[in-house]
């Protein structure tokens, strides 16, 4: 069946230091990614999202890639700070169900 | 604006009690969620409502029942807690609507239950 996985369940970044979380996806028919972080004891928060007809996407110290060839999705944090920390899922969606499959998340920490 | 409520934050039952959590949100949405969370995994949706009076089964929707009472709550009802069912329950909402709409989800809270 169709999955999102996560390559690392733990990443430890310096802080100043980019951070790269990686995703690998399985459904070839996903139309729609999302990055989400969630903070301990909140609900996710929305990050940044990619549509399946883009490969790159920037925000505001983050960018998203999207390599449609292998089904590999990426976040990256530039200058992480402190606030940084937390867990990071990926999600895609197909248009036909408007349904979210998550991942199972990477731990984000950053050492002072 | 207070987005995505719920309640109760925390809850404590005994195996065979019933109860119903409940979620509201005030942006107009159409779409709901409700989903659990267990301890180093991932989301799971156990049910969503695509629009008012409408609702459909997600991943894992066993031993829950839902209500879509009118297009701002959305409530999750446990009709016999089991201990299985030790979890965060996250609701969530979003207007997703077509190729050009963002389909990002606003998530509440989060409930945090314990079944004994």
């Amino acid at each position: 069946g169709e999955s999102v996985g996560l390559h690392l369940p733990t990443l430890s970044v310096q802080e100043g230091d980019n951070s790269i979380i990686n995703c690998a996806y399985s459904n070839s028919a996903s139309d729609y990614f999302i990055w989400y972080k969630q903070e301990s004891g909140k609900g996710p928060q929305f990050i940044i999202d990619i549509r399946s007809n883009m490969d790159k996407r920037q925000g505001q110290r983050v960018t998203v890639l999207l390599n449609k060839t292998v089904k590999h999705l990426s976040l990256q944090i530039a200058a992480t700070q402190p606030g940084d920390s937390a867990v990071y899922f990926c999600a895609e969606i197909n248009f036909g169900n408007e349904k979210l499959t998550f991942g199972t998340g990477t731990r984000l920490t950053i050492i002072p | 604006n207070a987005g995505v409520t719920q309640t109760p934050k925390f809850q404590v039952l005994k195996t065979g009690q019933s109860m119903t959590l409940q979620c509201a949100q005030d942006m107009n949405h159409n779409s709901m969620y409700w989903y659990r969370q267990d301890p180093g995994m991932g989301l799971r949706l156990i049910y969503y409502s695509a629009s008012e009076g409408t609702t459909d089964k997600g991943e894992v929707p066993n031993g829950y029942n839902v209500s879509r009472l009118n297009k701002r709550e959305f409530s999750l009802r446990l009709e016999s807690a089991a201990p299985s069912q030790t979890s965060v329950y996250f609701c969530a909402s979003s207007e997703a609507r077509g190729w050009q709409s963002s389909y990002e989800q606003y998530f509440g809270p989060g409930t945090r239950l314990t079944v004994t």
